[in-house]
């Protein structure tokens, strides 16, 4: 089963930020969290990942609360582009290395 | 990161029959990954290939009906055998990263079986 805790859809005005929030209480203090998004039905995209500190890259920030029991990610300026399913992963680095993915969260950017 | 390319990108097959899908990266990646996804659901992890020793599955999947070749490390075929309409998805390839051990996703290929 998946480790993470998504709603399943979200709306957000073109131009604001969009939050995506991810419940994951059971992470241990070694996995990190992963986000992805998933644009009608093409092949997953890399957005971003964490461990305990915040992080932000070109596409997004990630904000991970000080228990490490959920995340936010942070689209700071969302676009009709940016309409996807994203998901949020939590894994491990030793082992298989694999992901389990949950259900996601269907975000609408809305002109 | 990685380019992941698969082929066929579509395909209809009739029940029965099999496919045989491939997955070409532009680099050498040691894990490659496997994942169906059916209409309107999430990815679902059908096995993970490492180059010189036997696929992975994960529960609910089995070498005879998906078996998997990792001859090399840029190169993976996922066959889908004796298909039914149930195998109708999309399947996709991922290659795990080096440092941070992110996946990049192939394109995926959409399967259709009447």
């Amino acid at each position: 089963d998946a480790k993470t805790t998504q709603p399943p859809s979200m709306d957000c005005a073109e131009g604001r930020a969009a939050n995506l929030p991810c419940n994951h209480s059971t992470i241990s203090g070694n996995e990190y969290v992963y986000w992805y998004r998933q644009i009608h039905s093409q092949g997953p995209q890399y957005i971003i990942h964490g461990l305990k500190n915040n992080e932000t890259n070109e596409m997004a920030s990630l904000i991970i609360t000080e228990d490490r029991k959920s995340s936010t990610l942070i689209l700071p300026h969302a676009t009709l582009r940016d309409t996807a399913v994203y998901y949020c992963i939590v894994r491990g680095v030793s082992g298989t290395y694999k992901y389990i993915f949950g259900t996601g969260t269907r975000l609408k950017v809305l002109a | 990161s990685a380019v992941i390319s698969q082929k066929p990108s579509r395909d209809i097959c009739q029940r029965g029959t099999s496919l045989t899908i491939q997955c070409q990266v532009d680099s050498q990646v040691t894990m490659m990954f496997w994942y169906r996804q059916q209409p309107g659901q999430s990815l679902t992890l059908i096995a993970t290939a490492n180059q010189g020793s036997e696929a992975t599955y994960e529960s609910g999947f089995v070498i005879d009906k998906f078996p998997i070749s990792r001859p090399n490390l840029t190169f993976s075929t996922l066959t889908v055998s004796n298909m039914s309409p149930e195998d109708s998805s999309i399947y996709l390839c991922s290659v795990g990263g080096t440092l941070t051990y992110e996946q990049y996703f192939g394109p995926g290929t959409r399967l259709t079986v009447t």
